[in-house]
């Protein structure tokens, strides 16, 4: 199985600042990863998918990086409604989820 | 549009079944794959499991193998997630997700079901 490790577990960023959450896979997953935004009482919503593609309707604020074994989801300048957890997944085989990232208002 | 749609939440007892639901419209039910994923309290994500209800295919996640049992009714574009005898331990929301992209990525979720496990 495949094990997705996120860092760090909270970021304390202030509106306006870039946010940069990272993630490893215990294997190369090609670029097979993408990255949800999970709000308090709401489903999963997804941002990016192979690495780097913006699902549809994501704000260009939000933008993604990597291959193999490391990933990178950057937040340009964080707005207010952007506060919240980030999961990353691989989907190369099957799904594993990170433990999240919970981005926090400093 | 695409949704999905699940049962409502859900009080039982340890010991008990329940069998939970995930509707699918506006999409092709039986060309995607459809998954389940638990949320427990103050934690992270957790894949279970996921079908391909167009001809059943059923994989699951190590963790849960045994532990919960993944169906589907194509006649009815309604996947399913069963226990047999729950635990306390799956006290939990669950959510459904079709992998709507490459097959499975998944750009579609349910509103979740919160099954609550409780003596």
């Amino acid at each position: 199985e495949i094990v997705m490790t996120q860092s760090p577990a909270t970021l304390s960023v202030s509106p306006g600042e870039r946010a940069t959450l990272s993630c490893r896979a215990s294997q190369s997953v090609s670029s097979n990863l993408a990255w949800y935004q999970q709000k308090p009482g709401q489903a999963p919503r997804l941002l990016i998918y192979g690495a780097s593609t913006r699902a549809t309707g994501i704000p260009a604020r939000f933008s993604g990086s990597g291959s193999g074994t490391e990933f990178t989801l950057t937040i340009s300048s964080l707005q207010s409604e952007d506060f919240a957890v980030y999961y990353c997944q691989q989907y190369n085989n099957w799904w594993t989820f990170g433990q999240g990232t919970k981005v926090e208002i400093k | 549009e695409v949704q999905l749609v699940q049962s409502g939440a859900e009080v039982k007892k340890p010991g008990e079944s329940l069998r939970i639901s995930c509707k699918g419209s506006g999409f092709s039910f039986t060309s995607d794959w459809i998954a389940w994923v638990r949320h427990m309290p103050g934690k992270g994500l957790e894949y279970m499991g996921i079908i391909y209800p167009g001809d059943s295919d059923t994989r699951y996640s190590p963790s849960f193998q045994g532990q919960v049992a993944i169906s589907a009714d194509k006649s009815i574009s309604t996947a399913y997630l069963q226990w047999s005898s729950l635990k306390a331990s799956d006290t939990a929301m669950y959510y459904c997700a079709r992998g709507g992209i490459q097959g499975v990525v998944a750009d579609s979720w349910g509103q979740g079901t919160l099954v609550i496990v409780s003596s």
